[in-house]
C-alpha cells in the first residue's frame, strides 16, 4: 500500500509497502532540492536531489517528485525495509549565498516488519 | 576517503562556560557549514565558511557565537558564555567548491549545558 498527503511528521508502514514522503518548500528561487535521512545520533545523509529545471528523478528505490506550481516536494520508498526507519527531511538551497540549505519539518519514518 | 569529522561528540559545559566545536571538512573540500538541531526539530542553518572568509552568516545569533575556518586547521564554533538554550546538536557539513552542491554531514556534536 501507500501513504500519500500532506506533510505529516510520522509516517508508519509495513515492510515492503511504498512510502511517499511530502514536503512543502517556501523558496521559489530555490534551484535545487534534496532529501536527507537521519538516523539517531547521526548526522543527516544525502539520499536524492533534483533541481528545479526537473520534475522528476530516480535513484535505487527512491524517487524524488518536484512540483513547482504548489511548490511542492516528495520522496517516494519503493519496498520499504525496517533499515529506512528514519527521519527524512526536504532541504532547499538559500541563504545569502544562495548555497546553504535550508532544512524543512522532518517525517519519522517507521517501518514494522 | 575519511568522512567528515567533528569532535568532541559530546561536550559538557556549565553556564557561563565557553564550547569549542570542531568540524574538519573532508579531504579536497574548502567550504563548511554549520547548522544547530534542537530535540524533535530539523537542522538550522548557522553559518557558511570558506578558508579564512565567512561567506553567509545570516544564521548566527548576535551575540556569543563566532565561528572561523583558517587556512590551516579545522573550522570552529565558539559559543561564549553558554546558556541552557544552547543545549543542542551542531552539525558541521561540508562541500567542493561551488558549482558542486552536493553536502556532506558530520556526525554532530552534542552540547549540554547545566
Amino acid at each position: 500500500g501507500e501513504s500519500v498527503g500532506l506533510h505529516l511528521p510520522t509516517l508508519s508502514v509495513q515492510e515492503g509497502d511504498n512510502s511517499i514522503i511530502n514536503c512543502a518548500y517556501s523558496n521559489s528561487a530555490s534551484d535545487y532540492f534534496i532529501w536527507y535521512k537521519q538516523e539517531s545520533g547521526k548526522g543527516p545523509q544525502f539520499i536524492i536531489d533534483i533541481r528545479s529545471n526537473m520534475d522528476k528523478r530516480q535513484g535505487q528505490r527512491v524517487t524524488v517528485l518536484l512540483n513547482k506550481t504548489v511548490k511542492h516536494l516528495s520522496l517516494q520508498i519503493a519496498a520499504t525495509q525496517p533499515g529506512d526507519s528514519a527521519v527524512y527531511f526536504c532541504a532547499e538551497t538559500g541563504g545569502q549565498a544562495g548555497t546553504a540549505l535550508i532544512f524543512g519539518k522532518g517525517t519519522t519514518l517507521s517501518v514494522s516488519s | 576517503n575519511a568522512g567528515v569529522m567533528q569532535n568532541p561528540r559530546h561536550l559538557v559545559r556549565r553556564r557561563g562556560q565557553e564550547a569549542r566545536l570542531r568540524c574538519s571538512p573532508m579531504k579536497g573540500h574548502s567550504h563548511v557549514y554549520w547548522y544547530r538541531q534542537l530535540p524533535e526539530e530539523g537542522l538550522k542553518f548557522m553559518v557558511y565558511l570558506q578558508k579564512e572568509n565567512i561567506i553567509d552568516e545570516s544564521g548566527m545569533p548576535k551575540e556569543r557565537f563566532s565561528a572561523e575556518f583558517p587556512k590551516e586547521g579545522p573550522s570552529i564554533l565558539r559559543i561564549q558564555q553558554v546558556v541552557r538554550g544552547d543545549s543542542a546538536a551542531y552539525f558541521c557539513a561540508s562541500s567542493p567548491p561551488p558549482p558542486s552542491t552536493r553536502v556532506f554531514f558530520g556526525s554532530g556534536t552534542q552540547l549540554s549545558v547545566l
